[in-house]
């Protein structure tokens, strides 16, 4: 069945880096957009970003531009985010989903916590 | 940025009533919207896409409409698992955005 799963989520020190990653699985990955979305402890979702089939077409929140990079690897049935310069404020469960417009399927969330 | 509005932001309800959660836009999004429901600990699940088109496997009970900057998630008789935070969602314009939510609970 389709389905998506992330992982890479951790404790991280403000400044610091991380990948979260996102296996797709069960459907055409390559023919589709994804996104990441945020939900900030006890708050509400918060969209981050997405990418075009072929990568060619990236799209960021204001809050993010300029730190974090989406990308993916269609070989792999892999979505990336790339997460520099990380601030408090990006602590949050970080989601995969299919599509750029209406997500149709999400996944179960990796959670990134930016303490020090 | 467009910027969207739910309102209440609780509603309190009872098995069997139906729900009408509305959802505002700060600039028209055409019919470019979507509602999502959350359930403690659970991704969010698309139930609305386009403003009024139900997604794969979602009940007839739900139902979207609205055009422009107003929208309405209309739940028509409630069930035990219908309660949950609902969120709309833009894509007319990037960058694409949530509203609050609104919380359904149990009266």
């Amino acid at each position: 069945q389709v389905q998506l799963v992330e992982s890479g989520g951790g404790s991280i020190t403000p400044g610091g880096s991380l990948r979260v990653s996102c296996a797709a699985s069960g459907f055409s990955f390559s023919d589709h957009y994804m996104s990441w979305i945020r939900q900030a402890p006890g708050k509400g979702l918060d969209w981050v970003s997405y990418i075009s089939p072929t990568g060619s077409d990236t799209r960021y929140s204001d809050s993010v531009k300029g730190r974090f990079t989406i990308s993916r690897d269609n070989a792999r049935n892999s979505l990336y985010l790339q997460m520099n310069s990380l601030r408090a404020e990006d602590t949050a469960v970080y989601y995969c989903a299919k599509g750029h417009h209406e997500m149709d399927i999400t996944g179960r969330g990796t959670t990134v916590i930016v303490s020090s | 940025e467009i910027v969207l509005t739910q309102s209440p932001g609780t509603l309190s309800l009872s098995p069997g009533e139906r729900a009408t959660l509305s959802c505002r836009a700060s600039q028209s999004v055409n019919n470019y919207l979507a509602w999502y429901q959350q359930k403690p600990g659970q991704a969010p699940r698309l139930l609305i896409f386009s403003a009024s088109w139900r997604a794969t496997a979602i009940s007839d009970r739900f139902s979207g409409s609205g055009f422009g900057t107003d929208f309405t998630l209309t739940i028509s008789r409630l069930e035990p698992e219908d309660f949950a935070v609902y969120y709309c969602q833009q894509y007319g314009s990037s960058p694409y955005g949530f509203g609050q939510g609104t919380k359904l609970e149990i009266k």
